[in-house]
């Protein structure tokens, strides 16, 4: 099993542009996420899902969209490039989102908006 | 206030010292509780659950304090390779939703030297 992959693993952008982040897992995973990691700040939840054609809000879904056709793929679409959106892009699945369930993280993407 | 606190260190700790992190959470509601490795430049990986009663995993001591709500690591003779970033992880329902989610600190940082 490849497990989470994430592509691209770095990415830079100019304000404004719009790109979208990939995300995959062949483990018949449930529950995707997309989560950004910032210094000082621990990880925030941006978007979730769980299941194909479920989507809902994390902790700061602004300036983002998902969508979940397939259970396998989570794409992380950024509407407008804004520099606040300079970040680490970390997306994770797990079986499902019940308490003992272990979330397995994708390498991240190192994003940088100028 | 953050929901999930860490002492972001570094702890600078020699070969084969005993360290202890703690990590204190505000939402009474909170389920489940984790311990989550991040070496740097990588993603997060499960170091281990946290239960009520404590659990130990080799040199890693996980102990949950409800009334107190906070959640400690101890990590026995310590090793070289254990070198990187704790995150305490705290997995709460979300509203009325059903639905769950993991609040991550910030991470503290441990340094072992020769």
């Amino acid at each position: 099993n490849a497990g989470v992959t994430q592509t691209p693993k770095f990415q830079v952008l100019k304000t404004g542009q719009s790109m979208t982040l990939q995300c995959a897992q062949d483990m018949n995973h449930e529950y995707m996420s997309w989560y950004r990691q910032d210094p000082g700040m621990g990880l925030r939840l941006i978007h979730y899902s769980v299941g194909a054609g479920i989507t809902d809000q994390g902790e700061v879904p602004n300036g983002y969209n998902v969508s979940r056709s397939t259970t396998e793929d989570f794409p992380l679409r950024l509407l407008s490039a804004a520099p606040s959106q300079t970040s680490v892009y970390f997306c994770a699945s797990s079986y499902s989102s019940g308490a003992a369930y272990e979330q397995y993280f994708g390498p991240g993407t190192r994003l940088t908006v100028t | 206030r953050k929901e999930v606190e860490q002492d972001p260190g570094p702890f600078n700790v020699p070969e084969g010292a005993t360290v202890a992190f703690n990590c204190t959470y505000s939402n009474s509601a909170s389920q489940s509780f984790f311990w989550y490795r991040q070496d740097c430049r990588k993603e997060p990986k499960l170091l281990m659950s946290v239960y009520s009663s404590g659990n130990e995993d080799g040199r890693f001591t996980a102990q949950l304090n409800r009334a107190s709500q906070y959640i400690s690591l101890l990590i026995r003779d310590s090793k070289l390779s254990d070198s990187a970033t704790y995150l305490c992880v705290v997995r709460y329902l979300m509203g009325d939703t059903g639905r769950r989610a993991l609040t991550f600190g910030s991470g503290t940082r441990l340094q072992v030297q020769p």
